[in-house]
């Protein structure tokens, strides 16, 4: 199988914006999921099929593919975004699901 | 309303075995695929396995094939996931989660609260 890779760590000024990106060699063939995942509770979906929102997910969450990098972008910031994101794809075989290793948003 | 209910976690010995159960609720259960997703402490989420609707077939993560088997009852709208020879590295909280999307485009769109597994002598 192949691996997506997160970066650890990102922080946005509250009200700015901030992107998390997602690399890997299966994202040239297979679009990304977000999930938003706060302390203590389960992930939720945030976007699928590239860049579709859930009901319920503040608009201000959009995503986007390139080449073999997913990113998830959050236009204006608020202090209740703070929390680990993840993406998710297929493997280059098809055949497993990967996550990326997460990102933790702080909003300063 | 989506509710999916884990449930069978709990403290078990290194070697040990373990069902976990996923009960769902409010949308029509045979008509989805289901997965597995678990996270150990302080980690992130690793997908461990999920099964097709109607027809049943399962895949499985490299960690955990050979000694897990995802299940489904369709009469019953419940998953499960039958543990064998346990390590201390499963050691963690297993969602249950509804699956969406595409070959090209998969996603979770729903999931269930976990339930934890500790792997300990």
């Amino acid at each position: 199988s192949s691996e997506v890779t997160q970066d650890p760590a990102v922080s946005v000024a509250l009200g700015q914006t901030v992107s998390i990106t997602c690399q890997g060699d299966s994202l040239r063939n297979y679009y990304a999921s977000w999930y938003q995942q706060k302390p203590g509770q389960a992930p939720i979906l945030v976007i699928y099929d590239e860049n579709s929102r859930p009901s319920g997910i503040p608009d201000r969450f959009s995503g986007s593919n390139s080449g073999n990098t997913a990113s998830l972008t959050i236009t204006g910031a608020q202090a209740e975004d703070e929390a680990d994101y993840y993406c998710n794809c297929r493997d280059t075989s098809g055949n497993y699901l990967l996550f990326g290793g997460g990102t933790k948003l702080t909003v300063l | 309303e989506v509710q999916l209910l884990e449930s069978g976690g709990g403290l078990i010995q290194p070697g040990g075995s373990l069902k976990l159960s996923c009960a769902a609720s409010g949308f029509i259960f045979n008509n989805y695929g289901m997965s597995w997703v678990r996270q150990a402490p302080g980690k992130g989420l690793e997908w461990v396995s999920s099964i097709t609707a109607t027809d049943g077939r399962t895949y499985y993560a490299d960690s955990v094939k050979g000694r897990f088997t995802i299940s489904r009852d369709n009469s019953k709208n419940t998953l499960f996931l039958q543990m064998n020879s346990l390590r201390a590295e499963d050691t963690a909280v297993y969602y249950c989660a509804k699956d969406m999307g595409s070959v090209w485009a998969p996603y979770f769109d729903f999931w269930g609260q976990g339930t934890l597994v500790t792997v300990s002598s």
